[in-house]
């Protein structure tokens, strides 16, 4: 079945610097979508990506979904300690025709003031 | 609107009880999921309903394991016995189909520990 990686797994920066988490997907989706989980919440969906190689910013945040629509990355920009979360991808196999998303493992990002 | 409801927000049991949790989704949307997270495991689909008919449940870890729409506005998942390894924050996500985005609303979450 489809599979979605995503890598780091955890990553640590000082408040001020850069980030970015990389997904990829064994199968070519028809979206990807990303979401938040801040600690102890619930998953909040951030964006949709659907046509190959779009680029889409959410002020200090840049989503780009891959040529062959198979994989995606997010990147911030001078992060803040409100960036403090777990994000995740979450890809729609272009194959299913159905309205389930399969979501990649998460990066948690900690931000060290 | 409210969002998703799910209820309770926290249950302890012991092992070889029965736990039903409840998912209330948003007025209007026709498709709903239950996920299982874990450390281990991460974010896991269980199982999700189209117009409250089960569509997938290849997720659904086990026979123990069952999960309901009579419909539109609730939904439960139960298990029957649980035990300690079902130990997890279970969410209950909605979504429009067809919508603009189809994102996935997710509820609050039900903090669940097996002794």
């Amino acid at each position: 079945g489809q599979q979605v990686m995503q890598i780091p797994q955890y990553q640590h920066v000082q408040e001020g610097e850069d980030f970015t988490t990389y997904c990829n997907s064994s199968t070519t989706l028809s979206n990807i979508q990303w979401y938040k989980q801040r600690p102890g919440g619930h998953p909040v969906f951030l964006i949709q990506l659907v046509k190959s190689g779009e680029v889409k910013k959410q002020k200090r945040l840049t989503f780009q979904f891959g040529e062959a629509k198979k994989n995606s990355s997010l990147h911030i920009t001078a992060t803040q300690t409100t960036d403090v979360g777990t994000y995740f991808c979450a890809g729609r196999d272009s194959n299913n025709a159905g309205n389930m998303l399969t979501f990649g493992g998460g990066t948690r990002l900690m931000v060290k003031p | 609107d409210a969002g998703v409801i799910q209820s309770p927000r926290h249950e302890v049991t012991e092992m070889g009880q029965e736990v039903t949790l409840r998912c209330k989704p948003i007025s209007g949307h026709n498709s709903l999921f239950w996920y299982r997270q874990t450390m281990m495991r991460g974010l896991e689909l269980l199982i999700y309903f189209n117009n409250n008919v089960p569509i997938d449940d290849s997720g659904m870890p086990e026979d123990r394991f069952s999960a309901k729409m009579p419909n539109a506005s609730f939904s439960t998942l139960k298990i029957q016995p649980s035990e300690p390894r079902d130990s997890a924050v279970y969410f209950c996500a909605s979504s429009l189909a067809g919508g603009r985005w189809n994102e996935q609303f997710f509820g609050p979450g039900t903090r669940l520990t097996v002794l």
